[in-house]
């Protein structure tokens, strides 16, 4: 079965929206980052986290590893903020070893 | 800011080819990564390296071997290319411990025909 599980698979948000996306583990994750693929392809990190939360602009994630999720919120949604949305965690610690979920696609319409 | 740079960016091999994807990373960074990406799949990691002369399986390693012959630079290859392994692929690079934060390259289009 899928090790990490993102939710929604895909996402239409209204600009100036707010939602949240969300992964759960079935491995014992120790750290998450959060990446966004933009319609160009690149993949950009948006957050790296040990339990607990981070906030960053717009958007803020955070990971609770004895619940076993992760969420990414998203406030005030604009164009920009389209594109696939991953999470990846990272199962044992120091093993460096990242699996990803199958992603989230978002789409912010004007 | 971190740069890794993958060569070449798009690439038409034959069935029963070999082929090298390379990456290039300038942030002085021990792990470096291979992924694919394939529609409904995500990434999916397949091989990794903790350093120079390191290599390591990850979870679909079959048909690919890498190589790491220094530290800037993280080779992978297929010996002999198969359609299947049409997809998209990814480098990344990442430091040592705490915020450990994974950097991708532009990635590299494979089709085998």
């Amino acid at each position: 079965g899928d090790k990490v599980k993102q939710s929604p698979s895909a996402l239409s948000l209204q600009e100036g929206t707010n939602s949240a996306l969300r992964c759960n583990f079935s491995i014992a994750a120790t750290t998450v980052q959060w990446f966004l693929q933009n319609p160009r392809g690149s993949l950009i990190n948006l957050f790296y986290l040990v339990p607990g939360t981070k906030e960053n602009g717009r958007l803020k994630s955070a990971f609770d590893s004895k619940e076993s999720y992760s969420t990414l919120h998203i406030r005030d949604a604009q164009l920009e903020d389209s594109g696939t949305y991953f999470c990846a965690a990272e199962a044992d610690t120091g093993n460096y070893k990242y699996v990803f979920g199958a992603g989230t696609r978002l789409k912010v319409i004007a | 800011e971190a740069a890794v740079t993958q060569s070449p960016r798009n690439k038409v091999a034959v069935t029963g080819g070999k082929v090298t994807l390379s990456c290039n990373q300038t942030n002085n960074h021990n792990n470096m990564y291979w992924y694919r990406q394939d529609t409904g799949h995500g990434l999916r990691l397949i091989h990794y390296s903790y350093g120079a002369g390191s290599t390591e399986k990850g979870d679909i390693p079959d048909g690919y071997k890498a190589s790491r012959p220094s530290q800037e630079n993280f080779s992978l290859i297929l010996e002999l290319a198969t359609p299947s392994q049409t997809s998209v692929y990814f480098c990344a690079s990442g430091g040592l411990g705490v915020g450990n934060t994974l950097y991708f390259g532009e990635g590299s289009r494979l089709i085998v025909v």
